[in-house]
């Protein structure tokens, strides 16, 4: 089954520019997509079709994909934007699924 | 106002069943594919299972194979999740999400708040 590897976690201080990063074989080839999610709450996605953003999502959100790795990047961080990340792609290439990373924690020191 | 509302998690037995449900509204259910997908306490999000706008193509995680059904009444806007055979793993909060459409992909655009099943004796 197709496996999607994140790292648990990524740190630094406000107005910094963080990179998540989602990693998969041949990734590039999917289309990739990101939610947010606060304590408490439901996912939210933030990033969509590797690059697209939902309205009402900031443009310091963006995401870009490229050989076997796909990037959430948030420019000018901010205390609000730390929450977990998850990126999510649908696997046709055994079965069609649905499949999810392990998830980031985003903390903003 | 596109709105998702579970219900029927609770406390069930290992071995035991459950059924959730998950009113739409806001939106043209029957346009849309519609999902669950599952969190474990402290855990990351597991897809559990999909359905296609009119039923006809479903899909699970192998793990909920042979033991949860998926479906969805478009006359009264409902998607349902029939779940059997509970294990203890299948502890989590359930959420129904509905996919954006108009592509190649599962995009998870609106979720529900969620709807906790505990599975224990």
């Amino acid at each position: 089954s197709y496996v999607l590897t994140q790292p648990p976690s990524v740190s630094l201080a406000p107005g910094k520019t963080a990179r998540i990063t989602c990693g998969g074989y041949n990734i590039g080839r999917k289309s990739v997509h990101w939610y947010q999610q606060k304590p408490g709450q439901a996912p939210m996605l933030v990033i969509f079709y590797d690059s697209a953003r939902p309205s009402g999502i900031p443009e310091r959100f963006s995401g870009s994909t490229s050989g076997n790795t796909a990037t959430l990047t948030i420019s000018r961080v901010e205390a609000g934007d730390e929450a977990d990340y998850y990126c999510q792609v649908w696997d046709k290439t055994e079965s069609d699924h649905v499949v999810f990373g392990g998830g980031t924690k985003l903390t903003v020191l | 106002e596109v709105q998702l509302v579970e219900s029927g998690g609770g406390l069930v037995q290992p071995g035991g069943s459950l059924r959730l449900s998950c009113a739409a509204s806001g939106f043209t259910f029957s346009n849309y594919w519609m999902n669950w997908v599952r969190q474990a306490p402290g855990k990351g999000l597991e897809w559990v299972a999909s359905i296609k706008q009119d039923g006809s193509e479903k899909y699970y995680v192998a793990s909920v194979w042979g033991r949860f059904t998926i479906s969805r009444d478009n006359a009264k806007n409902s998607l349902f999740l029939q779940m059997n055979n509970l294990k203890v793993d299948d502890a989590a909060v359930y959420f129904c999400a509905r996919d954006r459409g108009s592509g190649s992909s599962i995009v998870l655009d609106y979720w529900g708040q969620g709807t906790l099943v505990t599975v224990s004796s």
